[in-house]
């Protein structure tokens, strides 16, 4: 069965501080992906896709993902962060055979002082 | 409508009563699913339709949890006999077509005393 990681559980950032947060998944055939955002007292919401084609993919608020295939990676980036980005993030994977249902990473909570 | 709904937004039942939570999907969205999160727990998928049919029921914990989509759109869950392990945020989420990402309600807060 398909699965993702998400490396980090909880990250700290000061304001300005560029944000990496960590996405694998174990498939080895054709993948949608994506980043899914929760803010706090709000409902998940997509933050990028990724289907084909650039493997880096920007999404809202200046968020951008890159895909590498060869790692069976999805990371997650924004240069600079702001207090407004304290969320819960998650990264999910649609494997190519039951391109239905999406697999989710346990999510990892980004905090941002202000 | 403008977004994904689901009802109730919270619920509080006793053990071994049955529920039943109500998705209304972003209409023209053909695919709808079911997830449910608990306290500290990543997203668990529970069951996804296409249209009226569920191609995938895989992830219902047992027999007392189904399911039903109507007309291609509302879809309701129903828990019977409610367990206290069954307490967590139902979601509902749906997609325009079977691989694109979701849009998901704002979930049922279901606890079980």
């Amino acid at each position: 069965a398909q699965s993702v990681s998400q490396h980090n559980h909880h990250v700290i950032l000061s304001e300005a501080a560029s944000l990496e947060l960590g996405c694998n998944y174990s498939y080895g055939g054709t993948v949608n992906l994506f980043w899914y955002v929760q803010y706090p007292g709000q409902h998940l919401q997509l933050l990028l896709k990724y289907f084909s084609g650039d493997p880096l993919v920007k999404g809202i608020k200046g968020f951008e993902a890159e895909f590498i295939k060869s790692k069976f990676s999805f990371n997650l980036r924004k240069p600079s962060v702001q207090w407004s980005d304290t969320a819960e993030y998650f990264c999910a994977v649609k494997s190519g055979t039951n391109a239905g249902k999406s697999t989710f990473g346990d999510g990892t909570t980004l905090t941002v002082k202000p | 409508g403008a977004g994904v709904s689901q009802s109730p937004s919270n619920k509080v039942t006793e053990k071994g009563k049955d529920v039943e939570l109500r998705c209304d999907p972003i209409s023209g969205h053909t695919a709808l699913y079911w997830y449910r999160q608990s306290l500290g727990q990543g997203l668990e998928f529970l069951i996804y339709f296409q249209g009226n049919s569920a191609p995938d029921k895989s992830g219902l914990p047992s027999d007392r949890f189904s399911a039903e989509r109507t007309g291609g759109s509302v879809s309701t869950l129903t828990i019977q006999r409610t367990q206290q392990e069954d307490s967590a945020v139902y979601l509902c989420a749906s997609s325009l077509f079977q691989g694109d990402g979701y849009t998901f309600g704002s979930g049922t807060r279901l606890t079980v005393v």
